[in-house]
């Protein structure tokens, strides 16, 4: 089974701030995902990434796939309370037909 | 669309005793999935089902977990019997685009004492 690996676990930033998280593997996947989960919640789908390279931008995060499709980066501009949660990435492993997620990035907005 | 419902949202339970968690996918979904998180080992794949079929059930812990799929809408995840060590949040998910984008449900915390 292909593994992911997030960093940091843990980030705690001022309101305003700008952030870039990773999630990192030795392994290719088809399709790589980034999930936000806040406390006493599942899980929620913010982006596939599909092609090596690509960029997607959602209101004030950025997400970027490698171009050799091992890692990818979520990046947040001028990060807001609301953003505090869980973030999750998550390979398409193809061979295990399954996703893979990574541990997740906690991350704290302090007002 | 009301999304994937689980109940109950939390069970607390003795050791020993069984305990049914209980999925609804959102209508129309083929895969249903089954996970587990703890602060330790993050979010884990118990089984998922395609058209109400078990595919993989390897990340299933051990003969005292066992899931159903009786139809299209509805799915169980028993332990029997339960033990300290399976507390954690369970979370199923269902998805129509295939394996890989999938949509959870609020989760069921479950604690065993």
């Amino acid at each position: 089974t292909q593994l992911l690996e997030q960093s940091p676990q843990f980030l705690s930033i001022q309101e305003g701030e700008n952030l870039t998280v990773y999630c990192n593997s030795s392994s290719v996947f088809s399709s790589l995902q980034w999930y936000r989960q806040e406390p006493g919640e599942g899980p929620v789908l913010l982006v596939t990434v599909v092609t090596g390279g690509e960029v997607k931008k959602l209101k004030r995060l950025t997400f970027q796939f490698g171009d050799a499709r091992k890692d990818s980066s979520l990046h947040i501009t001028a990060a807001q309370t609301g953003d505090t949660g869980l973030y999750l990435c998550a390979g398409e492993d193809q061979g295990a037909q399954k996703l893979v997620f990574g541990q997740g990035t906690r991350l704290t907005i302090n007002p | 669309d009301a999304g994937v419902i689980q109940s109950p949202r939390h069970e607390v339970t003795e050791m020993g005793q069984e305990v049914t968690l209980r999925c609804k996918p959102i209508s129309g979904h083929d895969y249903l999935f089954w996970y587990r998180q703890t602060m330790m080992r993050g979010l884990e794949l118990l089984i998922y089902f395609n058209n109400n079929v078990p595919i993989d059930d390897s990340g299933m812990p051990e003969d005292r977990f066992s899931a159903k799929m009786p139809n299209a809408s509805f799915s169980t995840l028993k332990i029997q019997p339960s033990e300290p060590r399976d507390s954690a949040v369970y979370f199923c998910a269902s998805g129509g685009q295939g394996l890989y984008e999938q949509y959870f449900g609020p989760g069921t915390r479950l604690t065993v004492t």
